[in-house]
């Protein structure tokens, strides 16, 4: 079936305006997590959700970051007054539910690349 | 808090020869580990994923890795090498917090393999 799937791929935009990037997970998969890559980085945790349960945003970096799930579907990323450190690709990964959840594999997008000018 | 540990940012390899990737992690618990691969231009595969069990684990494109819990240790190994194997490798570490679980990565460690 389709794996997990992001749009835009690339988004330039100028210093304070919003964004929003989608991410579309493999469907049945209850838990989708969004991370972020800087340029020569490892991926930083951003937001997690996970069923109904509340999402978990302790990676959040600043209250600019703002994410929505709707139900076990389609998740947005918002980025409110971008500035030029939050240049990066944007990742989305989504799983199954286990009960033994930090052991999940998770399928990664092929992410947004987010530059702002 | 956990984390992971690559302290190779670059490795460069010939083609046919072996490879090792180091990887340490901390966390106080068991850990669930896992090695990522990221290929230019396209999105983390998984190379392999320790649980429990067999301290040493099998994955995909003859890659294997040994859990080595008195080392702290997840190192990546592949006995020969193919060009095609050049990417970004990341090691990361599984954890639970409740309801909640999210995977705690490094900073990578690009290979580049020569012929």
């Amino acid at each position: 079936g389709a794996g997990v799937s992001q749009s835009p791929s690339n988004k330039v935009t100028e210093k304070g305006k919003d964004v929003e990037l989608r991410c579309d997970p493999i469907s049945g998969h209850t838990a989708l997590y969004w991370y972020r890559q800087r340029l020569g980085q490892g991926l930083e945790f951003l937001i997690y959700f996970q069923g109904n349960s509340a999402p978990d945003k302790s990676g959040l970096p600043s209250d600019r970051f703002s994410a929505e799930r709707t139900g076990e579907s389609v998740s947005t990323l918002t980025i409110q007054r971008t500035q030029q450190e939050d240049s990066a690709v944007y990742l989305c990964a989504s799983s199954q539910e286990s009960r033994l959840a930090g052991a999940n594999e998770q399928f990664f997008g092929p992410g947004t690349r987010l530059t702002v000018l | 808090a956990q984390s992971v540990t690559q302290p190779d940012i670059h490795i460069t390899v010939s083609e046919g020869a072996s490879l090792e990737l180091r990887c340490n992690y901390s966390y106080g618990a068991t850990p669930y580990l896992f090695w990522y691969v990221q290929s230019p231009g396209q999105g983390l595969q998984l190379l392999l994923k320790y649980f429990s069990g067999d301290t040493l684990v099998q994955g995909i494109k003859g890659f294997e890795a040994e859990f080595k819990r008195s080392q702290s240790s997840f190192n990546l190994r592949k006995p020969s090498v193919h060009w095609s194997d050049a990417a970004e490798y990341f090691c990361a570490v599984g954890t639970n917090t409740g309801t909640a679980s999210k995977l705690t990565f490094g900073t990578g460690t690009r290979l580049q393999v020569t012929l």
